[in-house]
């Protein structure tokens, strides 16, 4: 099962949006909408912010939001803000019935 | 508090093998599916295994199937992974996870507790 291809870094300035993509295929993003997303600061364990595509845990941001469009899915964030800059990953369900990975998006708050 | 203790790491040699345990607590143990994460030092996550909340269903990543063995003992709420022939690609920090409940079930997993870490070195 290959990895979820996200980009290595995004950055923006406070008070922007930004989003990051996970692609996939028909056999795991595509066919499925058990799509999670990760943050992770360095040296912590990683949080769940987005579960099934757009559900949000308990306590997490309402700036924090999940899409999907075919076998890609996005996370937004809006209103940027310099707590946000982090690593991100997401994950997905796949046809094998395995979860597969993305190789993780470095954040940075300019 | 829900919280989960992982416990087990250290230094092995290749060809060895190691147990991984971790610890449930503050939560219904039993009604749960777990799984397993690992992340390499300065690498990306990677999911492991997953069992079923009976252990009635597992499920492997394609780098440790046949290596690993996940397994659990929900009368000690205690979850488990059998690692054999250790690789020194298998060295990383493993978590624990649950599967998620908010009102209802959901396909997707928590990941909790500060992790064990695994060295797989000569």
């Amino acid at each position: 099962q290959s990895a979820l291809t996200q980009p290595a870094s995004v950055s923006g300035s406070p008070g922007q949006s930004i989003t990051i993509s996970c692609t996939g295929t028909g056999g795991d993003i595509g066919g499925y909408n058990y799509v999670s997303w990760y943050q992770q600061y360095p040296g912590k364990v990683p949080k769940l912010i987005i579960y099934e595509i757009s559900n949000r845990p308990s306590g997490v941001s309402h700036r924090f939001s999940g899409s999907k469009s075919g076998n890609t899915a996005s996370l937004t964030i809006s209103g940027l803000q310099p707590e946000d800059e982090a690593d991100y990953y997401c994950t997905s369900y796949t046809r094998t019935s395995t979860w597969v990975f993305g190789g993780g998006t470095n954040l940075t708050v300019l | 508090q829900v919280q989960m203790l992982a416990s087990g790491g250290g230094v092995v040699q290749p060809g060895g093998s190691l147990r991984l345990s971790c610890a449930a607590s503050g939560f219904t143990f039993s009604y749960y599916g777990m799984h397993w994460v690992r992340q390499a030092p300065g690498k990306g996550l990677e999911w492991v295994a997953y069992i079923r909340e009976d252990g009635s269903n597992k499920d492997y990543g394609d780098s440790v199937r046949g290596r690993f063995t996940i397994s659990r003992d929900n009368f000690k709420s205690t979850l488990y992974l059998q690692m054999n022939s250790l690789r020194p690609e298998d060295a990383a920090v493993y978590y624990c996870a649950k599967r998620v409940w908010d009102s209802s079930w959901y396909e997707a997993f928590d990941i909790l507790g500060q992790g064990t870490m695994v060295t797989v070195s000569s």
